[in-house]
């Protein structure tokens, strides 16, 4: 049962190209929804979030778009770096606890 | 200065052992959280700890107690270990909800448990 599905394992990406992870919920009871990037042998580092009251949030080369009519949201990063090569995990948010996808894996090639 | 920090870093044991991670944050956070990384890679919460009270606990076995002996810290304790066990455990912290937050958590490196 999972309320938060990030359907693609892996992603491919040439580098200064535009990166989409896309990430599917169940439970519209989530009121915030957050991206985190984990490399190797470290554990997940926060990137971006957006309330359920918008649809969208910039920072930098990164934006997070939200559909809430389709439970769904994406994370755009353009221009995609090498440095950018991680694993993104989407999570939602309800009262205290977060829920966590499964992971994306980007890869950026040269 | 690390901000959520996590020992040991790996840690193999043999079936039936007794064995403890130890988590520390010098990020001020109310609250702390323990998550088990399965080798399907979901990432799940276990519990949640807030101002040394349990807030969150998943259905966990027995056989696993937190203990927070004051705010900055939030210890793993896994009794009688068993092969299902063997999973990378993060810890993580946050401010509390309420204090302005968004459940923005910080995550430790990680502990890679094996149990042979």
């Amino acid at each position: 049962d999972q309320q938060v599905k990030q359907n693609s394992p892996s992603l491919s990406v040439q580098e200064g190209r535009i990166s989409i992870l896309n990430c599917d919920y169940t439970n519209s009871m989530f009121d915030y929804f957050l991206w985190y990037k984990k490399y190797p042998a470290e554990g997940p580092t926060f990137l971006i979030s957006i309330s359920s009251i918008k649809d969208k949030n910039e920072d930098g080369r990164f934006t997070v778009f939200l559909n809430k009519s389709a439970k769904h949201l994406s994370l755009h990063i353009v221009p995609s770096q090498p440095g950018d090569s991680a694993v993104y995990f989407c999570a939602a948010s309800a009262d205290d606890k977060i829920i966590f996808g499964k992971g994306t894996r980007l890869h950026i090639l040269p | 200065d690390t901000a959520v920090s996590q020992t040991p870093k790996y840690l193999v044991t043999q079936m039936g052992n007794d064995k403890s991670i130890k988590c520390e944050q010098n990020l001020g956070h109310d609250t702390m959280y323990w998550y088990k990384q399965d080798s399907k890679k979901f990432l799940k919460i276990m519990f949640s700890y807030n101002n040394k009270e349990l807030i969150i606990n998943e259905t966990v076995p027995n056989r696993f107690s937190p203990k927070s002996p004051d705010k900055a810290h939030l210890n793993l304790h896994i009794n009688s270990l068993e092969l299902g066990d063997s999973a990378v455990y993060f810890c993580a912290s946050s401010p509390h909800p309420g204090a302005g937050g968004h459940n923005e958590q910080f995550f430790g490196p990680g502990t890679r448990l094996t149990v042979l």
